[in-house]
């Protein structure tokens, strides 16, 4: 498979669940970022890794947990979530001297109950 | 406050004709520019950009064209064809600042090309 790819698609969860939402990149790139599309807002920029470390964390509740294992892999963990965090989530790759020539998956629908 | 602006949420052109996408910004550290397509249930797709050296950047149907001084964008479309129809994100990044060139977003504007 080529590209990057978001499983799952869709995720319908409570507000006492865990759930983790994955990440994969087989561009050969190593820099992995989160991005969360809210209804009629900008997308915005969650954490950023580059080289397998967290360089941005753009104050994000604790709720969401990212974790990169390695440079194709990239992680959110998600606990005790709120309604408002409802929303699409994007992961996006790029290599780590071109970083804003961002290829983004297809995004991970989550609603939160 | 919002650093990349786009002040239409949607507009709606006719097969053949020309589309034109505006996109306004505030902040002058940006230098270089970027225009993402999304459609429904995948993930925006990287179409062109520029630099803020240029003025013009044109590739196929698909022009950006880049005011400075007035820290205006715009993407041209032309012949628009009912494929186009998607939302498109204009992005904006300071890459003369050094350390991560982080990308900042608009709120997208919806084209809808009808045949």
């Amino acid at each position: 498979e080529t590209g990057v790819t978001q499983t799952p698609r869709h995720l319908v969860m409570g507000m006492t669940n865990k759930k983790s939402l994955k990440c994969e990149q087989h561009l050969g790139h190593n820099a992995m970022y989160w991005y969360k599309q809210s209804a009629k807002k900008p997308l915005e920029l969650m954490f950023v890794y580059s080289l397998e470390e967290r360089v941005e964390n753009n104050s994000v509740p604790s709720r969401f947990s990212p974790e990169c294992p390695n440079s194709s892999h990239l992680f959110l963990h998600l606990h005790t979530l709120q309604p408002e965090d409802s929303a699409l989530y994007l992961c996006a790759s790029s290599p780590w001297d071109s970083t804003d020539t961002q290829y983004f998956g297809p995004g991970t629908r989550l609603t939160v109950l | 406050d919002q650093q990349v602006k786009q002040n239409s949420p949607s507009l709606s052109v006719q097969e053949g004709r020309i589309s034109i996408l505006n996109c306004d910004y505030t902040n002058s550290m940006f230098d270089y520019f970027l225009w993402y397509k999304k459609y429904p249930a995948e993930g925006p797709t990287f179409l062109i950009s520029i630099s803020s050296i240029k003025d013009k950047n044109e590739d196929g149907r698909f022009t950006v064209f880049l005011n400075k001084s007035a820290k205006h964008l715009s993407l041209h479309i032309v012949p628009s064809q009912p494929g186009d129809s998607a939302v498109y994100f204009c992005a904006a990044s300071a890459r003369r600042q050094g350390g991560s060139e982080k990308l900042v977003f608009g709120k997208g504007t919806k084209l809808t090309v009808n045949p």
